[in-house]
């Protein structure tokens, strides 16, 4: 079975404060990718990152970073020194498959709010 | 380019009325998929297709119909709408085997759909 679990469903902070959203996906495939998506209150999907199975690295970009970790079958993102634009539902994906169909699997999403 | 485009952006439907959601992409995309997203569940996936006359069912595929005649647009059909059905649509499209790319989903802006 293929799933992601996003267990934290609010997460609330003071601005400038770091904040961590916990990913966790199930499969069986040795190749998979995994994603972040925003979506802000204007409603649209903004993609934050793509990380496929093979590549275990940490990921940084401006505050945001990503902690991929097979052994525990987790995707964490962080947000460094949030700020309220970062105030969001964040959706963590997985697709399977050695070519990317486009066919992605969402956990539930963690609606964060920055507060000022 | 345009990207993904969905119309309408808003619909309020009578239980038992038939619709189109319509989306067009004009990047050549192969693959192209619809979700529909509740609070707290998430994107689910309802069809998707790998090209031109090809579909397959998702997660969610009950009430909706789909076609594929064309690479750029995949319609959403609703025969008979369902309050169940109340929710916002968002389609999406994927290059075919450019897995170098760092982003490989394109969503479009979302339809919500209310269904009395």
């Amino acid at each position: 079975a293929q799933k992601v679990t996003q267990a934290q469903t609010e997460i609330s902070v003071v601005e400038k404060e770091d904040v961590t959203l916990d990913c966790v996906y199930e499969t069986r495939d040795t190749t998979y990718y995994l994603f972040w998506y925003k979506q802000p209150p204007s409603g649209e999907l903004v993609f934050l990152i793509r990380r496929n199975s093979f590549d275990e690295q940490n990921e940084i970009s401006g505050r945001y970073s990503w902690n991929f970790q097979k052994s525990t079958s987790s995707f964490n993102f962080t947000i460094t020194a949030s700020q309220v634009v970062d105030s969001a539902v964040y959706f963590c994906a997985l697709s399977t498959g050695s070519s990317n169909t486009g066919k992605l699997i969402f956990g539930q999403g963690t609606t964060l709010q920055v507060k000022p | 380019n345009a990207g993904v485009t969905q119309t309408p952006k808003f619909q309020v439907l009578k239980t038992g009325q038939s619709m189109t959601l319509q989306c067009a992409q004009d990047m050549n995309h192969e693959y192209m998929s619809w979700y529909r997203q509740d609070p707290g569940m998430g994107l689910r996936l309802i069809h998707y297709s790998v090209g031109a006359g090809i579909t397959d069912q998702g997660e969610v595929p009950n009430g909706y119909n789909v076609s594929r005649s064309t690479t750029e647009d995949f319609p959403l059909r609703l025969l008979s709408a369902a309050p169940s059905q109340t929710s916002v649509y968002f389609c999406a499209s994927t290059p075919r085997g450019r897995i170098n790319l760092k982003e490989t989903q394109y969503f479009g802006p979302g339809t919500r759909l209310l269904v009395l």
